[in-house]
């Protein structure tokens, strides 16, 4: 079964600054997705950024990018120019190319802060 | 307008008695999920269904019960074996497309006590 670790259970960042969230991963798939999920105080799951294991380059999404190393199965999240509103719990999740529908595997998440 | 509709937001439930989390959805996806949220524990997966009339058990299904007679719901009973259910629950769906994400509900809270 895959699993996905986040070794970092708490992290902070200077406002305007930039940070890395890290995120890991045990499969012995070639062929997956993975996500970064953002959720707020409101506790609402919003999706941030996604990446196909078969693609090369890095996701970016605004502020949003990801570090792919596939060989160390390395999936992690950098926020540039921190903003407040990017306080939140951050989850990695993995998800088998199997089948289209097949469940989510998450990490048990890095809390963010930032300060002003 | 499309959505995920949960409810309640909150529950409230004394020990020994079943209930039935409701998980609406009018996005025409085809698979919904429940997860389990728990302070440091990330999500867990409680069951999974794929199609109308077919469901399968996630990581901790114990304890839970599940149908899917409609494309837009699949409603989750906690029932009295589940040994701890005071939790956060996430509804979830996805069309089928392997890179599609997940979309959420905005979740139940139940306290049992």
């Amino acid at each position: 079964a895959q699993t996905v670790t986040q070794s970092q259970p708490e992290m902070s960042v200077q406002e305007a600054e930039t940070v890395t969230l890290s995120c890991t991963y045990d499969t012995s798939e070639s062929d997956y997705y993975l996500f970064w999920y953002k959720q707020p105080p409101s506790r609402q799951m919003i999706l941030v950024i996604r990446q196909e294991a078969y693609k090369q380059q890095n996701a970016t999404e605004n502020r949003f990018s990801v570090n792919f190393q596939k060989a160390a199965k390395s999936f992690s999240l950098k926020i540039s120019d921190s903003q407040l509103g990017d306080a939140a719990m951050y989850f990695c999740a993995y998800r088998s190319a199997k089948s289209g529908n097949t469940p989510l595997v998450f990490g048990k998440g890095t809390r963010l802060s930032v300060i002003a | 307008d499309g959505g995920i509709t949960q409810s309640p937001k909150y529950l409230f439930r004394k020990e020994g008695q079943n209930v039935t989390l409701s998980c609406e959805q009018n996005l025409n996806h085809d698979a919904m999920y429940w997860y389990r949220q728990d302070p440091g524990q990330g999500l867990r997966l409680i069951y999974y269904s794929q199609i109308v009339n077919d469901f399968q058990k996630g990581d901790i299904a114990e304890g839970y019960s599940v149908s899917r007679e409609k494309k837009e719901s699949f409603p989750l009973t906690v029932t009295s074996a589940q040994k701890n259910p005071t939790a956060f629950y996430l509804c979830a769906t996805s069309i089928y497309r392997g890179h599609s994400p997940l979309h959420f509900g905005n979740g139940t809270r139940l306290t049992v006590t």
